[in-house]
């Protein structure tokens, strides 16, 4: 396994629910990445945190809300979703956002598979 | 398993032969290129890079090539075996920016015994 951890695996939701996605990373690293990887697009990066600080947002929609309370642990919120939501969910993470030079080895977790009814 | 629907290019080869998977990527002036392997039910795996100051670059059983010119980079599997089954993407990312990667849409390569 690669040391990042991801619950749930699978979700199915209503447009009107709320929950929330969990990572987890066992690596000691301070960089933690949410990724969205749907059925018509390629890997697309969400969001980026280094040392707890959010440093990317990828024009995400306010519907999805993240959350890093420390360097180990990302939550992602989903409110108000669409159907068009629906994909895999990646969490990864590496040893810091390289501010210079090349970027460091980003390690995936398995995904949440989330289905919007 | 991930990417169903997105219609991805399969290569298909015999275990024990050699693969070849190839990649456009889209920016002249980025600097670093990365494969992943992503097995089914799995998040990507990193396998191996390249800078682009470098043409070629060798790993265990994998070789990356980079051209430049035409803006092309493959990765070749040696001994190709059913544990290699899965979809390759390429990434493509600049120096000092932060960690961001630019994902191609990937390749799916079968491996029949």
């Amino acid at each position: 396994e690669t040391g990042v951890t991801q619950t749930p695996r699978h979700l199915v939701m209503g447009m009107t629910n709320k929950k929330s996605l969990k990572c987890e990373q066992h690596l000691g690293h301070n960089a933690m990445y949410w990724y969205k990887q749907s059925a018509k697009k390629p890997l697309e990066l969400m969001f980026v945190y280094n040392f707890k600080e959010q440093t990317e947002n990828n024009s995400v929609p306010s519907r999805f809300s993240p959350e890093c309370p420390n360097s180990s642990h990302l939550f992602l919120h989903l409110h108000t979703l669409q159907p068009e939501d629906s994909a895999l969910y990646l969490c990864a993470s590496s040893q810091e956002v390289a501010l210079a030079g090349p970027p460091d080895t980003q390690y995936f977790g398995p995904g949440t598979r989330l289905t919007v009814l | 398993g991930e990417n169903v629907g997105l219609h991805l290019p399969t290569l298909s080869v015999q275990e024990g032969d050699n693969s070849i998977i190839n990649c456009a990527y889209s920016n002249s002036a980025s600097d670093y290129f990365i494969w992943y392997k992503q097995e089914s039910g799995k998040g990507p795996q990193f396998i191996i890079d390249i800078r682009s100051n470098m043409d070629k670059r060798q790993g265990q059983r994998v070789t990356v090539l980079l051209n430049k010119t035409v803006k092309h980079l493959s990765l070749q599997i040696a001994a190709t075996q059913p544990g290699d089954s899965a979809v390759y993407f390429c990434a493509e990312a600049f120096n000092n920016a932060g960690n961001m990667l630019t994902f191609g849409g990937g390749t799916r390569l079968m491996v029949k015994p």
